[in-house]
């Protein structure tokens, strides 16, 4: 069965850019989307299709994609922003959830 | 604007089954597909399926086929997802989600408030 596969935790400082990677075998022919969720509340679209972000989400969040790798960027990082962070890509007709990576924002 | 409320929390003994409601509002409920993703203690997000709700014909992740069914309620712009042979396991938060396009391959916006269950003797 496909798998996508993400770090279990990435660190950043508040105001630098935090990456968040996202690998699955050819991912870059599927579209990704990637979700925020914090701790007790349901999970929110800030990235689909790759590279678009939905209205109300802030221009820091950024989505790009290629060969085998999905990579969500937070530019100027801010507290408000540590969460858990999710990608999904379809793959065969099923939906498919990356493991999920803890933001910190130390 | 578009909304999906889902039913409150509930509690189950082992080998019962749940059944969970996801109401939707502010869009034509027909349009878009609504899946089914559940989040248990310590894991990560685990697709369910979908159901179409214009048709109600469904599609099962592999691991839930027998024991999940997907239905809907047109009339109410309502969505319903029942689990049986509930196990420990199966304690999480169930959540729904409408398919951000026409049909079933794109993202998923808005997701439901979700619905904790929980499962224990």
């Amino acid at each position: 069965s496909y798998e996508l596969t993400q770090p279990p935790s990435v660190s950043v400082s508040p105001g630098q850019t935090a990456s968040i990677t996202c690998s699955g075998d050819k991912l870059g022919d599927k579209y990704a989307s990637w979700y925020q969720q914090k701790p007790g509340q349901s999970p929110v679209l800030v990235i689909y299709q790759d590279t678009k972000r939905p209205s109300g989400i802030p221009e820091r969040f950024s989505g790009s994609s290629s060969g085998n790798t999905a990579t969500l960027t937070i530019s100027g990082t801010q507290a408000m922003d540590e969460a858990e962070y999710y990608c999904q890509a379809w793959d065969s007709g099923t939906v498919v959830f990356g493991g999920g990576t803890k933001l910190t924002v130390l | 604007q578009v909304q999906l409320v889902q039913s409150g929390a509930e509690v189950k003994k082992p080998g019962a089954s749940v059944k969970v409601s996801c109401k939707a509002s502010g869009y034509t409920f027909i349009g878009h597909y609504i899946h089914w993703v559940r989040l248990a203690p310590g894991q990560g997000l685990e697709w369910m399926g979908w159901i179409n709700p214009n048709s109600g014909g469904t599609n099962y992740a592999q691991k839930f086929q027998g024991w999940v069914t997907m239905t809907r309620e047109e009339s109410i712009s309502t969505a319903y997802m029942e689990l049986s042979r509930l196990t420990s396991d199966d304690t999480a938060v169930y959540y729904c989600a409408r398919d951000g396009g026409i049909a079933a391959r794109d993202w998923f916006d808005p997701w439901g408030q979700g619905t904790l269950v929980t499962v224990s003797s």
